[in-house]
């Protein structure tokens, strides 16, 4: 892809579980951002975690960058069926890139 | 805010003929982006303006694609002639930079060309 990669591609878990997913880029970011897609719908915005800082919190939602590894992971606890979609994360600031994204299914 | 609109949402065409998609972006928002979905290729930034100027059109397939932006609340994507590999969903999409410059995506133009 233009920007890198997410990993898995595919996820698919029992809602109460924790999702994790990562996501690998390939130039130096200012901000790192995690967007999900429901199926038919535009990229809607989680969370940005800037490129000096190493955690950040919201909801069910836990970003993690490591700017040495070129690598992000997104945590989504106490899963539920509602989060089933696909995950992107994107490099913003400079460049514009998303990754390939990774698609959850959460199993009620 | 209405959010990004973008029109038509469907589209169904022939092959050679021209497509035109059109964007109006959030007020204000000095950023806009088109970009491409499919499958096999996943989300490919096609073209980027900043403040209506083009900035980077790297990711524009071929001459076959245009896109303008003649003010800040419209830009158009064209396609001529079509052809059954430009078949895919294309999204425009904004954002204001000084805010992380978080994306806004409209609902995506979904293309199909026979």
């Amino acid at each position: 892809s233009q920007q890198g990669e997410e990993d898995p591609q595919a996820l698919s878990i029992q809602e109460g579980e924790n999702a994790t997913m990562n996501c690998s880029y390939k130039t130096s970011i200012n901000n790192l951002q995690w967007y999900r897609q429901n199926s038919g719908r535009g990229l809607v915005h989680l969370i940005l975690i800037r490129s000096n800082e190493r955690e950040k919190h919201s909801g069910r939602l836990r970003v993690t960058l490591d700017t040495s590894k070129k690598s992000s992971s997104l945590l989504i606890t106490a899963s539920r069926a509602a989060d089933t979609a696909s995950y992107f994360c994107a490099s913003t600031g400079n460049q514009f890139y998303f990754g390939t994204g990774t698609s959850l299914t959460v199993i009620p | 805010d209405a959010g990004v609109i973008q029109s038509p949402r469907h589209e169904v065409t022939e092959m050679g003929q021209e497509v035109t998609l059109r964007c109006k972006p959030i007020s204000g928002h000095d950023y806009l982006f088109w970009y491409r979905q499919t499958m096999m290729r996943g989300l490919e930034l096609l073209i980027y303006f900043n403040n209506n100027v083009p900035i980077d059109d790297s990711g524009m397939p071929e001459d076959r694609f245009s896109a303008k932006m003649p003010n800040a609340s419209f830009s158009t994507l064209k396609i001529q002639p079509s052809e059954p590999r430009d078949s895919a969903v294309y999204f425009c999409a904004s954002s204001l930079e000084g805010s992380g410059n978080t994306i806004y995506f409209g609902e995506g133009s979904w293309l199909t060309v026979v």
